[in-house]
């Protein structure tokens, strides 16, 4: 089945504890995103990938880090989490750019203490 | 810059009838792309519908279609024969520019009434 995962989907951490929310799809796209989904605020990009070893800046990007070695995989680095940072984190895929839809994962709802 | 507008904070319907959700985009750009996502209760965000700005017909999707008017710059998702299922948020995305980022609307907040 053609999807994108992610884990883990409820998280609960203290401050300041380095954390990694993995993302997967297998379908062999070249593009993958991150996004954070707060309320009032739909859903900001936080950084993006065009393809392996190919990572860009979304529009909030400070306090996180990704990277992507493998097409794959795409997981999203919290190297000092705050509670600013607690939200529902989706990860999304598409073949390409341009028309081809995204496919989003199931969402980490992410709770920092 | 560009952003995407959904006037329309929260919708009400009945079952069976048809609704329109509102959406217009600000762009520059004579390419780009608008997508309709559907957000269930439940969190996951699910695809509806696209429409490429070169398109000539409005697209459409089983129940769903999407009434594009490029001049207004508007792009409202129809959804009809309404089904309970069909109550979550809605939300319009613009993928213009080459920034390769997906403007996302706040989203509309449907409830279908039995």
């Amino acid at each position: 089945e053609a999807q994108v995962t992610q884990n883990p989907r409820y998280l609960i951490t203290v401050t300041g504890k380095k954390l990694t929310v993995t993302c997967s799809q297998n379908m062999n796209h070249e593009y993958m995103s991150w996004y954070r989904q707060d309320p009032g605020l739909g859903l900001r990009q936080i950084y993006y990938s065009m393809n392996v070893e190919v990572t860009d800046k979304g529009d909030v990007p400070e306090g996180y880090k990704v990277s992507r070695k493998e097409k794959r995989n795409f997981p999203l680095i919290l190297e000092s989490p705050s509670p600013n940072q607690t939200s529902l984190y989706f990860c999304a895929s598409s073949l390409g750019w341009g028309t081809d839809t995204q496919y989003f994962g199931p969402g980490t709802r992410l709770t920092v203490l | 810059a560009q952003k995407i507008t959904q006037t329309q904070p929260g919708m009400f319907v009945q079952e069976k009838e048809a609704v329109t959700l509102d959406c217009t985009y600000d762009t520059s750009d004579q390419s780009y792309g608008l997508f309709w996502y559907k957000q269930p209760s439940s969190g996951e965000m699910i695809f509806l519908i696209y429409q490429g700005s070169y398109d000539e017909q409005n697209a459409t999707e089983g129940r769903y279609s999407l009434n594009f008017q490029k001049a207004r710059k508007s792009a409202n998702l129809v959804i009809s024969a309404s089904q309970l299922g069909d109550s979550a948020m809605y939300f319009c995305v613009d993928n213009a520019g080459n920034n390769r980022k997906l403007i996302w609307g706040l989203g509309t907040s449907l409830a279908v009434n039995p």
